[in-house]
């Protein structure tokens, strides 16, 4: 929050078809994050960005793709390949600096029926 | 980044302080030790984070022991809206080092 949006707060999609999770910043950072966090669990790193154009893979990116054509914007599609993408999707950004601290946005509880 | 284990859920009276442990005993020098909080269905809100020095803030302070190899998370004068999962996480800084969540401790606090 404060900065980041993520919409929307809820997404249904049919299984088979690929699905944009926006995520968007006005804080003028270079690095952004991808999250996913399933039920009871931590939060695992799908991919990150740390300038335009350019973009990592995380622990678990199969199955996802990013792209960072603008600074303000990391959109993530959860692709068909993704086995089991029904899951909560958290988009986090980070300040400039010598320390790590990140900052989330409110997520995306996106289930696939 | 190295591991860390807290316990998976703790209590607490309001008003009381909250002492939320965690080992992290394979610290590395260079590492920094995170305190992350997620309240219900939000995303994760940064608390604070040290290395090797005591640090206190607004929210909570942190006690790091003098080798290193655990921490305390306070929570001075706990209210129900700190009712939340606590992580700690041990990292280098800089925007590539990842920030790796594990179970974290579930904190519940009680009228």
């Amino acid at each position: 929050d404060g900065g980041i949006t993520q919409s929307p707060k809820y997404l249904f999609r049919k299984e088979g078809q690929n699905v944009t999770l926006s995520c968007e910043q006005n804080l003028n950072h270079d690095a952004m994050y991808w999250y996913r966090q399933d039920p009871g669990q931590g939060l695992r790193l799908i991919y990150y960005s740390q300038i335009v154009n350019d973009f990592q893979k995380g622990d678990i990116a199969e199955g996802y793709s990013v792209s960072r054509e603008k600074k303000e914007s990391f959109p993530l599609t959860v692709t068909s390949a993704q086995k089991n993408p029904t899951a909560f999707y958290l988009c986090a950004i980070s300040p400039p600096g010598e320390h790590n601290e990140q900052f989330f946005g409110p997520g995306t509880r996106l289930t696939v029926l | 980044d190295a591991k860390t284990t807290q316990p998976p859920s703790m209590d607490c009276a309001e008003g009381r302080a909250a002492n939320l442990p965690c080992n992290h005993s394979t610290i590395s020098g260079n590492e920094y030790v995170y305190w992350y909080r997620q309240i219900h269905s939000q995303g994760p809100q940064y608390i604070i984070h040290g290395l090797k020095n005591n640090e206190t803030n607004e929210m909570a302070s942190l006690i790091i022991t003098e080798d290193r190899k655990s921490s305390t998370l306070i929570l001075p004068h706990a209210t129900l809206r700190d009712t939340a999962v606590y992580y700690c996480i041990v990292a280098t800084t800089g925007t590539a080092s990842k920030l790796t969540f594990g179970t974290g401790t579930r904190l519940q606090v009680t009228l």
